[in-house]
């Protein structure tokens, strides 16, 4: 079966660097999707990993390793607007996205 | 910019209720999904398009019903609904529907089924 797993919830302090990390089972794999998601709104798109190794954006970073089947996303300089759920999407053979549950970050001051 | 719209935002039914979700997008995406979200759980897609005029069946298609008779509009329907129903759904759209092909979400419809 295919399956994605991520932690449900991590707390991290302001200022502080956070990794979480997602696991992923998929039939077939065309990439791996990070999306941000702040309570009540709209997931918005983060990054995208199709090869391995690091793909760094700003403060925010992904990383993919496809014979582990593993993924994660690396927050630095934590700010309070970071709080937020984080999203893990694995794409499967036919371009098809299976979704993780979503790993609820709590930043403290 | 207006990006996704779902109308509407809110809605209550009751069991056995019709309705219609209706989306729209301004960017000229060729695919369009319909997802919800349930606490615990990934999203989960219900039904998506490839371009006007067609759709297809996703993941948990089973009580709903679509339509994308314009490239822009994506409709779903609910034809008796169940408390089962109860959830936020989403409506996304992407210009491309194979990798990289970034999702651009609407803010969502909760909808609660009595």
């Amino acid at each position: 079966g295919q399956n994605i797993d991520q932690p449900t919830e991590m707390t991290a302090t302001e200022g502080a660097i956070v990794q979480i990390n997602c696991t992923y089972q998929t039939s077939g794999f065309n990439g791996l999707f990070w999306y941000q998601q702040h309570a009540g709104e709209a997931p918005t798109f983060l990054s995208y990993n199709v090869l391995d190794g690091l793909e760094e954006k700003g403060r925010f970073s992904s990383f993919l390793s496809r014979s582990k089947g593993y993924s994660y996303l690396l927050l630095k300089e934590l700010q309070m607007k970071d709080s937020a759920s984080y999203l893990c999407a694995g794409m499967d053979s036919n371009y098809q996205l299976i979704w993780g549950a979503g790993t609820k970050l709590i930043i403290k001051p | 910019n207006a990006g996704v719209t779902q109308t509407p935002k809110f809605r209550v039914l009751k069991t056995g209720q019709s309705m219609t979700l209706l989306c729209a997008q301004d960017m000229n995406h060729e695919y369009m999904y319909w997802y919800r979200q349930d606490p615990g759980m990934g999203l989960r897609l219900i039904h998506y398009s490839v371009g006007e005029g067609t759709t297809a069946k996703g993941e948990v298609p089973d009580g709903y019903n679509v339509s994308r008779l314009k490239k822009q509009n994506f409709l779903l329907g609910l034809e008796s609904a169940a408390p089962s129903q109860t959830s936020v759904y989403f409506c996304a759209s992407s210009s491309t529907g194979g990798e990289a092909g970034e999702l651009f979400f609407g803010e969502g419809s909760r909808l609660t089924v009595l």
